[in-house]
């Protein structure tokens, strides 16, 4: 079974640009969830999707934003982008969400200049 | 009082010997723990879970919770080089659905 795929896996984007970050689960992974790694904080939860729905959602303003596929495939997109977004965005998914393995995808390396 | 505390590190330890990683916690309600180990550059993957007071051994390793002192460990026993890596304790966060990450502790096993 192909594991988690996530795209693109490196860019590089401007101040005040925005950008989009595509997950695609493991195939009958019904659940996705975002996180956000840097050095200074870790890694830290954006938002989880599930059927299309948020369910829980992290301390993140608005600019961060998401959304869900029929397919199960996730999108997260960043408005706005400042010098402190730069980081690897990481997607996990799991069958159905919940205290359950999450399976990481290998990340897309933002670097914001 | 962040959800989980890790000892950042970095701990180096000589392989064949011992690594001790520990983790604690704030919400009395976890019921689940889980270890993750990213490689440098590398995304997590998870080691090993635990759901009940005690130790559980798998191979090598063995994750000890002790949940009247909201703690659980990693022990890591005969040390190889490859087992040098960040290791995150991670819980969930009660009625949701995401974990909670420790900040990782660096190990390095020495040849």
């Amino acid at each position: 079974k192909a594991g988690v795929t996530q795209t693109p896996r490196y860019l590089i984007k401007t101040r005040g640009q925005q950008v989009t970050l595509s997950c695609s689960p493991i195939s009958g992974h019904r659940s996705v969830s975002w996180y956000q790694q840097t050095p200074g904080q870790g890694l830290q939860f954006l938002f989880e999707y599930f059927s299309e729905t948020q369910r829980n959602k992290g301390n993140f303003p608005g600019r961060f934003s998401g959304r869900q596929f029929s397919n199960s495939r996730s999108e997260m997109n960043v408005s706005t982008l400042e010098l402190g977004d730069s980081a690897l965005y990481l997607c996990a998914s799991t069958p159905r969400g919940g205290a359950e393995t999450q399976y990481f995808g290998p990340g897309t390396r933002l670097l914001v200049l | 009082q962040k959800e989980v505390e890790q000892n950042s590190g970095p701990l180096s330890v000589p392989e064949g010997a011992i690594a001790s990683l520990n983790c604690t916690y704030s919400d009395r309600g976890s019921q689940s723990f889980f270890w993750y180990r990213q490689y440098s550059g590398k995304s997590p993957e998870l080691i090993m879970s635990i759901y009940s007071n005690g130790d559980k051994e798998d191979g090598r390793f063995t994750a000890q919770l002790n949940k009247a002192s909201q703690y659980v460990s990693l022990l890591i026993r005969d040390s190889q080089p490859s087992d040098s890596a960040t290791y995150l304790c991670a819980v969930p966060q009660t009625g949701a659905n995401n974990l909670f990450f420790g900040t990782g502790t660096r190990l390095t096993v020495i040849p």
